[in-house]
């Protein structure tokens, strides 16, 4: 069966700091991967979202960037983070069949930026 | 992408039926209709997925009428582990997809 894994699962980071949080799935190929954040009581907004390796698209201007340097493996990087950075970001994968409506969610990483 | 309106929360006694109603008037053809389920501190979980008319699954119904404007996910005799927040999406095949607020579900015992 299929799994998603991030890490780590809570973080504390100065602002100006760097950041990279890891995320990889386990038991299928070429999945579908997505970033999210969701900020303390909001909805989840799309970050990133990548159909392939080295294949990324951004849906929010910020100062977070992604990659995807294998095919099961997912990074959400940025050089300097801010107070507004804050959140819970999860990841996510489409599912053997690759529907975007159909996501499957790792178990988060609560970033808390001071 | 069509918009969605939810109720922002609910509540309802242990053992009743939940109805949680989704409006997307401005849907189109080739949208479908996905509900969601998120507990505190996890990510969302999805529930079920329609186009149109009645779609059902072990979990919950949904009722999507002709004109598709809305949606309604009905949960059967709910229990307190159904306490959570509920998203209606609404997207065609493509990646972008949007999660707004949801609809706080609280069950009561």
């Amino acid at each position: 069966s299929q799994t998603i894994h991030q890490w780590p699962a809570t973080l504390v980071q100065p602002v100006g700091s760097p950041l990279s949080l890891e995320c990889t799935v386990e038991g299928t190929s070429n999945p579908n991967l997505y970033w999210y954040r969701q900020a303390a009581g909001r909805g989840l907004q799309l970050l990133f979202y990548s159909v392939g390796i080295g294949q990324i698209s951004s849906e929010v201007p910020q100062n977070l960037s992604a990659s995807r340097p294998q095919d099961r493996q997912f990074i959400l990087s940025s050089k300097k983070l801010l107070l507004s950075d804050s959140g819970f970001y999860l990841c996510a994968w489409g599912g053997e069949r690759g529907d975007p409506h159909e996501q499957y969610f790792g178990p988060g990483t609560r970033l808390t930026v001071t | 992408l069509a918009k969605t309106t939810q109720p922002i929360s609910m509540d309802s006694y242990e053992g009743q039926e939940v109805n949680i109603t989704c409006s997307h008037n401005n849907i189109a053809t080739n949208d479908y209709i996905t509900w969601y389920q998120q507990f505190p501190s996890q990510g969302p979980r999805f529930i079920i997925q329609g186009y149109k008319t009645k779609v059902t699954n072990e979990v919950a119904s949904l009722f999507i009428p002709a004109d598709r404007k809305s949606s309604t996910l009905s949960l059967p005799r709910v229990s307190l582990s159904d306490t959570a927040v509920y998203y209606c999406l609404v997207g065609d095949t493509g990646n972008q997809f949007y999660f707004g607020t949801g609809t706080s579900l609280t069950v009561i015992p």
